[in-house]
């Protein structure tokens, strides 16, 4: 089993549709969790950190289950700009070493 | 401001030569980070750094060596070079441990050893 898990997708929605990705560890002592962002041959770049509480900016929201140790993101009124692929990244603890990133889910956003 | 500088951005290789990848960041970041990026799988790290003149094995290590000797430069070396070392190299930076999982990276390096 992989530490880190995610749907690779693709998946194609509309733009303005609702769109959700879910990501699944293996390691419950595992102390940070993030989402990154990596467009077509570029490098990823952080888009937003998961809490405990959860946390939304714009039209991004994040969730941390760490009962069923899965994260979610969720995108409201997709724009065709958000079409990228999707990382979930997990810090299993003390030291960037921990870092553990899944294989990523892509999105395609069409007009 | 630059970030994180990665050359060479492309490289082709034969199978058994060498070459070393540059990374360079101006954040003044103690941790650096070399990881490897193949289709359908995550990102996977092959070396890292804590501090200048420390390195330290990561997940996949064999077939590379890396130097800090300076604390804004991170080198990887391919000794001796096989076609599965193909891959999309990238360097990354963070501040400390408490922020390890918030990377800045590098634009990549695309090598490709025939």
């Amino acid at each position: 089993r992989k530490e880190v898990e995610q749907d690779p997708g693709p998946f194609n929605v509309p733009e303005g549709a609702t769109v959700a990705f879910n990501c699944t560890y293996s390691n419950s002592a595992s102390q940070s969790f993030f989402w990154y962002r990596q467009d077509c041959r570029k490098e990823p770049k952080l888009l937003m950190s998961v809490y405990s509480s959860g946390n939304e900016d714009g039209r991004f929201t994040a969730q941390l289950n760490r009962a069923s140790q899965y994260i979610s993101l969720l995108i409201r009124d997709s724009k065709l700009s958000d079409s990228a692929t999707y990382l979930c990244v997990v810090n299993g603890g003390t030291g960037g070493f921990k870092t553990i990133f899944g294989a990523g889910t892509r999105l395609f956003v069409k007009a | 401001n630059a970030g994180v500088t990665q050359t060479p951005k492309f490289r082709v290789l034969k199978t058994g030569q060498s070459m070393t990848l540059l990374c360079a960041q101006d954040m003044n970041h103690e941790y650096m980070y070399w990881y490897r990026q193949d289709p359908g799988m995550g990102l996977r790290l092959i070396h890292y750094s804590v501090g200048e003149g420390t390195t330290a094995k990561g997940e996949v290590p064999d077939g590379y060596n890396v130097s800090r000797l300076k604390k804004q430069n991170f080198l990887l070396g391919l000794e001796s070079a096989a076609p599965s070392q193909t891959s999309v190299y990238f360097c990354a930076s963070s501040s400390g441990p408490d922020s390890a999982g918030e990377l800045f990276f590098g634009e990549g390096s695309r090598l490709t050893v025939l």
